[in-house]
């Protein structure tokens, strides 16, 4: 029974314009939420994270949004660029650990 | 070291074969964890020591798996009698604080092991 689900594997998206990537979850325990960013062969880093006190966090070209009600969380990239072209993670938490979805390869073209 | 510093990079045993994965974690974090990426999915949680005190082995799969600090620094996950299913990437992350779950991990790159 998967807790956090991305439901786009991929998604591909023009430079300059915005890349919309989104996690749903189910476990209402869950108060804390990151998402990470994975380039091959490489580990995942840390992007952004948000409270749950909060509804929206914004830094720099990334903001992520955050719906309690409907478990539901993006985080949209604007203006997307080459070099965001990675697999993103979402990875909420309510305790010690991270629960990750299965992550959504974002391609961003020239 | 500067990051988290994980070995072998890539790993090939033979199927019933045991296999040991290092872990260095950053200089004075507390927090370490070891999650499992098949290919194409997340990472999934496998073990939680905070120093040398393994507080949450929920993750672990089977019996065959066995992860230990003994001095609240360096890790190592165990392997033993590998099978094809443990065929994954096993990453290593770390934290500065205990308990501190909003406070970002930090990821090594991973050991890639696959089982023939």
């Amino acid at each position: 029974d998967q807790q956090v689900k991305q439901n786009s594997p991929s998604l591909s998206v023009q430079e300059g314009r915005i890349s919309i990537l989104n996690c749903d979850y189910t476990n209402s325990m869950f108060d804390y939420f990151l998402w990470y960013k994975k380039y091959p062969a490489e580990g995942p880093t840390f992007l952004i994270s948000i409270s749950s006190i909060k509804d929206k966090n914004e830094d720099g070209r990334f903001t992520v949004f955050l719906n309690k009600s409907a478990k539901h969380l993006s985080l949209h990239i604007v203006p997307s660029q080459p070099g965001d072209s990675a697999v993103y993670f979402c990875a909420p938490t309510g305790g010690n650990m991270l629960t990750f979805g299965g992550g959504t390869r974002l391609m961003v073209k020239p | 070291g500067a990051g988290v510093s994980q070995s072998p990079r890539y790993k090939v045993a033979k199927r019933g074969q045991d296999v040991a994965l290092r872990c260095d974690p950053i200089s004075g974090h507390v927090s370490l964890f070891w999650y499992q990426q098949a290919l194409g999915q997340g990472p999934e949680f496998l073990t939680y020591f905070q120093n040398e005190a393994q507080l949450d082995k929920s993750g672990l799969p089977s019996d065959r798996f066995f992860a230990e600090r003994p001095e609240g620094s360096v890790s190592t996950l165990k392997i033993q009698r590998t099978q094809q299913e443990d065929s994954a990437v096993y990453l290593c992350a770390s934290s500065l604080n205990a308990g501190d779950y909003t406070g970002e991990l930090f990821f090594g790159e991973g050991s890639r092991l696959t089982v023939l």
